[in-house]
């Protein structure tokens, strides 16, 4: 089946700086990506959708300046968290969009100390 | 808003018995429905889906759904687990025309036991 890679798997970083977390698609070309976000024991909730060439689709209460979001080929995306704070930690998932269904990335655990 | 329901947070079953996972979604008319597996360091696999036609559908790894319309059900089953199958079970759904968007369960744990 279809893979989408994300990097890095888990990061963690100080308080107030900016991450950067690729996502891509590595056998196929997706002109739309999705960001998740899972607190733990709980369900994905989607962030925003990412169009190749265009800009992307925030979900009501996301914040667009700060979880900012590039598609600049049809085989990646990247959502950069900036300035980051501890309530930012989480696991960030992403998706590719495929033949009949989404193809999920393996998801990147970000810890904000 | 449509939502998605999956009222069993855990679940625990034997090796070799049959499971059957829970999911209501609550739409107004019939979206998409999916399954998907997620185990620790992997990304979500999908195991079956539902779109139209056949109400019973066959997906990966033995685990096949059955959709209610007057239920608003889509619940997974399989007749015999597989330790291997201990993992996290989400339900989710997708709107048509809604641009793919997917929304997810809260997630039903699988442990099996041996």
């Amino acid at each position: 089946g279809a893979v989408v890679s994300q990097h890095p798997s888990r990061v963690i970083c100080k308080s107030g700086t900016s991450v950067k977390i690729e996502c891509r698609s590595l056998d196929f070309q997706a002109t739309t990506m999705f960001w998740y976000r899972q607190f733990p024991k709980q369900s994905l909730m989607l962030m925003a959708t990412s169009n190749e060439g265009s800009k992307a689709t925030y979900e009501q209460g996301v914040e667009k300046d700060k979880f900012l979001i590039n598609h600049a080929s049809l085989t990646l995306s990247t959502l950069t968290v900036t300035s980051a704070h501890p309530e930012d930690s989480s696991f960030y998932i992403c998706s590719a969009n495929g033949q009949e269904t989404q193809y999920f990335g393996p998801g990147t655990r970000l810890l904000v100390l | 808003a449509q939502s998605v329901t999956q009222p069993d947070i855990h679940i625990t079953v034997s090796e070799g018995a049959s499971l059957e996972l829970r999911c209501n979604y609550s739409y107004g008319a019939t979206p998409y429905l999916f399954w998907y597996v997620q185990s620790p360091g992997q990304g979500l696999q999908l195991l079956l889906k539902y779109f139209s036609g056949d109400t019973l559908v066959q997906g990966i790894k033995g685990f096949e759904a059955e959709f209610k319309r007057s239920q608003s059900s889509f619940n997974l089953r399989k007749p015999s687990v597989h330790w291997s199958d201990a993992a996290e079970y989400f339900c989710a759904v997708e709107i048509t025309g809604g641009g793919n968007k997917l929304t997810f369960g809260t997630g039903t744990q699988l442990k099996v036991e041996l």
